[in-house]
């Protein structure tokens, strides 16, 4: 059982260079999010997505968009670098109920660098 | 004012010291609340829920004060591997797609 997987783990991009980061989980969870971290602010909601289909905005979604096409995988994709989007963004996942409903599970995070 | 407010820290103590946080929330409507764990460079991990009535895992404890809106976590006979950032959780609503609000941190640092 991997839980959440993210990959890549680093990457540095030129400004204007498009990326996808790729979230799976092996744990049948619906929902699914991604967040980025930078110092100070704490984490902040990108997308999410509450099942295989559908997704949402989040708190900061400019820049990126994101794909849920099958359960375990959820897609985020920045199709023009900018230097704003260096950061740390982790992948998480929550099952909708059961005894650890309350808890997201995060992947161990991909740092990347816009130059 | 944020959603979820922490001091930041650092927060320095020797072994064996028993350190309290805080952290207050805007929304009073807030119905769920937790205490998260990031290791320097690692992903954040679930420490423990807090409950209305508080509650105690080992040397942690969690409380909620409704009424003031704030959480707070004591560690009690801190050891030096508790050294990590912890973070406030709230979730606002009482159900659907639970998205949460984080706090920015509160940083301990055990010292030998």
């Amino acid at each position: 059982n991997a839980g959440v997987t993210q990959t890549p783990k680093f990457r540095v991009l030129k400004t204007g260079q498009s990326m996808t980061l790729l979230c799976a989980q092996d744990m049948n969870h619906e929902y699914m999010y991604w967040y980025r971290q930078d110092p100070g602010m704490g984490l902040r909601l990108i997308h999410y997505s509450v099942g295989e289909g559908t997704t949402a905005k989040g708190e900061v979604p400019d820049g990126y968009n994101v794909s849920r096409l099958k359960k375990q995988n959820f897609l985020l994709g920045l199709e023009s670098a900018a230097p704003s989007q260096t950061s740390v963004y982790f992948c998480a996942s929550k099952p909708p109920s059961g005894s650890s409903y309350n808890e997201q599970f995060f992947g161990p995070g991909t740092r990347l660098t816009v130059l | 004012r944020k959603e979820v407010e922490q001091d930041p820290g650092p927060f320095n103590v020797p072994e064996g010291a028993t350190v309290a946080f805080n952290c207050t929330y805007s929304n009073s409507a807030s119905q769920s609340f937790f205490w998260y764990r990031q290791d320097c460079r690692k992903e954040p991990k679930l420490l423990m829920s807090v409950y209305s009535s508080g509650n105690e895992d080992g040397r942690f404890t969690a409380q909620l004060n409704r009424a003031s809106q704030y959480i707070s976590l004591l560690i009690r006979d801190s050891k030096l591997s508790d050294s990590a950032t912890y973070l406030c959780v709230v979730n606002p609503n009482s159900g659907g797609y639970q998205k949460v609000t984080f706090g920015t941190g509160t940083k301990l640092q055990v010292i030998p």
